[in-house]
């Protein structure tokens, strides 16, 4: 298995423009979250998805920030507009079925925001 | 709402020295636990979990974890470290369907 695919891996991108993040999880793996990483912040849920449905969503920072998954194998990260905050590596992560299986993380998107 | 916390930010420690990262946990009910390791540049690798039973836990490369529900900690050892170990580890806890993470513990292995 290929495990969690994320892309791109790196974005440069300036302030105002829009950027997608994206992550196809493993298959058959039904539950999917967006985490942000950053020095100040450490490791912050983002939202999850859980069959597809978003079930939280409290992690978002605000509007900006948007989150989809239109089907089992695909789910995107939308910023816009970025600011430089932003900045940040964000991470997908997936599992199959709920407690207590471990979630599989992506290698990541390192997004800078000038 | 549960808590995770990692007591110590950075760990430096000479290769072949033992080390223990700490992890301690809140939580008033049933509770899994589990230790991630992140490489430079690279995603979040599981390294061992609780779930129930025995409280003594092996995970990959060497490192086992000990349960103590007295004093809810959960902390990750090694008896004897590789250059190689030098990660970031992550301990975390269930809560709802979610992960709650610790902050973090930089272990720093030098030659």
């Amino acid at each position: 298995d290929a495990g969690v695919i994320q892309s791109p891996r790196h974005e440069v991108t300036e302030m105002g423009q829009e950027v997608t993040l994206r992550c196809k999880p493993i298959s058959g793996h039904n539950s999917l979250f967006w985490y942000r990483q950053t020095m100040m912040r450490g490791l912050e849920l983002l939202i999850y998805f859980n069959n597809n449905v978003p079930i939280d969503d409290s992690g978002m920072p605000e509007d900006r920030f948007s989150a989809k998954m239109p089907n089992a194998s695909f789910s995107t990260l939308k910023i816009q507009p970025s600011e430089p905050r932003d900045s940040a590596v964000y991470f997908c992560a997936t599992r199959l079925g709920g407690d207590p299986y471990e979630q599989y993380f992506g290698p990541g998107t390192r997004l800078t925001v000038t | 709402a549960q808590s995770v916390t990692q007591l110590d930010s950075q760990v430096p420690v000479f290769e072949e020295a033992p080390v223990e990262l700490r992890c301690n946990y809140s939580s008033s009910v049933s509770v899994y636990l589990f230790w991630y390791v992140q490489y430079p540049n690279q995603g979040l690798q599981l390294l061992l979990k609780y779930l129930s039973g025995s409280t003594l836990v092996k995970g990959i490369n060497g490192f086992e974890a000990e349960f103590n529900k007295s004093q809810t900690s959960f902390h990750l050892r090694k008896p004897s470290v590789h250059i190689s170990d030098t990660a970031e580890y992550f301990c975390a806890s269930n809560q709802g369907g979610k992960l709650i993470f610790g902050q973090g513990t930089e272990l720093s292995v030098k030659p």
